[in-house]
C-alpha cells in the first residue's frame, strides 16, 4: 500500500458525459501528479500539482482539467468523454516536486479504471 | 526529445533463472532513473531508483539494477526469479528541471511470465 489511494476503482460512463476522478496524497506530500495509461499510449503525464498550483502540463487535452484543493487531494476532471479516454488514470504523489528540491519519488495510486461506452 | 526504450515487449524465464530486463533512455541531463512493477489489476510499485551516486542499486524484492552513462542503460536484474516476479515491470526516466525532479516519461513495459 503506498498511501495513495484513488476513487472510484471503476467508473463506467457514456459518451459526452462528464466525470470526476479523486486522489489522496500520501500524508504530507505536496505534489501530485496524473498519469494515464492506454494499450497503446502506455503511461502518458497528464499534469502535475505542487501545493495547489500548477506546476507541469504533460499531454493533457483541453476536455481534460485538474485542480488541488488546501487540504491537498486532486480531482481530475474530464468531460465531452469518447470511447478514446477509456483507460487507467494513475494519481502519484511525492514529497516536493518543487525547483531547487533534489530528486524526489513519486508513490502511485492503485488508479481508476475508465470506461466509456 | 526525452524517451525510455524497452526493447522487449514480453519476457519468458523459467522459476529459479537469472532475469535481465533491459531499459535503455535518451535525455540530454544527469537522468534520475526508477523501476516500477505492476501486478495485473494493481499500481504501480516502485521497485528501485537511481539519482546519483553508486551506479549499482539494490530494490526490494530481491531486484538490482545498474546505470550505464556511456549506454545509456539502467537494466533491471535478479539472479533468481519467483512465480510471484510475473508482472509488467516499467523503467522510467525523472525529467531534471535544473536539478529538481519533474514528471516521469515511461518505457512501453516489459511482460513478464515465469514459467514453473
Amino acid at each position: 500500500d503506498s498511501g495513495v489511494t484513488q476513487t472510484p476503482k471503476h467508473l463506467i460512463t457514456a459518451t459526452g458525459q462528464r466525470v470526476t476522478l479523486r486522489c489522496s496524497p500520501r500524508s504530507g506530500d505536496l505534489s501530485v501528479y496524473w498519469y494515464q495509461q492506454s494499450l497503446d499510449q502506455g503511461l502518458q503525464f497528464l499534469i502535475q500539482y505542487y501545493n495547489g498550483e500548477e506546476r507541469a502540463k504533460g499531454n493533457i487535452l483541453e476536455r481534460f482539467s485538474a485542480q488541488q484543493f488546501p487540504d491537498l487531494h486532486s480531482e481530475l476532471n474530464l468531460s465531452s468523454l469518447e470511447l478514446g479516454d477509456s483507460a487507467l488514470y494513475f494519481c502519484a504523489s511525492s514529497p516536493r516536486g518543487l525547483a531547487g528540491e533534489i530528486a524526489d519519488t513519486q508513490y502511485f495510486g492503485p488508479g481508476t479504471r475508465l470506461t466509456v461506452l | 526529445a526525452q524517451s525510455v526504450t524497452q526493447p522487449d515487449i514480453h519476457i519468458t524465464v523459467s522459476e529459479g533463472a537469472s532475469l535481465e530486463l533491459r531499459c535503455n533512455y535518451s535525455y540530454g541531463a544527469t537522468p534520475y532513473l526508477f523501476w516500477y512493477v505492476q501486478s495485473p489489476g494493481q499500481g504501480l510499485q516502485l521497485l528501485l531508483k537511481y539519482f546519483s551516486g553508486d551506479t549499482l542499486v539494490q530494490g526490494i524484492k530481491g531486484f538490482e539494477a545498474e546505470f550505464k552513462r556511456s549506454q545509456s542503460s539502467f537494466n533491471l536484474r535478479k539472479p533468481s526469479v519467483h512465480w510471484s516476479d510475473a508482472a509488467e515491470y516499467f523503467c522510467a526516466v525523472g525529467l531534471n528541471y535544473g536539478g529538481s525532479q519533474g514528471n516521469l516519461i515511461f518505457g512501453k513495459g516489459t511482460k513478464l511470465s515465469v514459467k514453473p
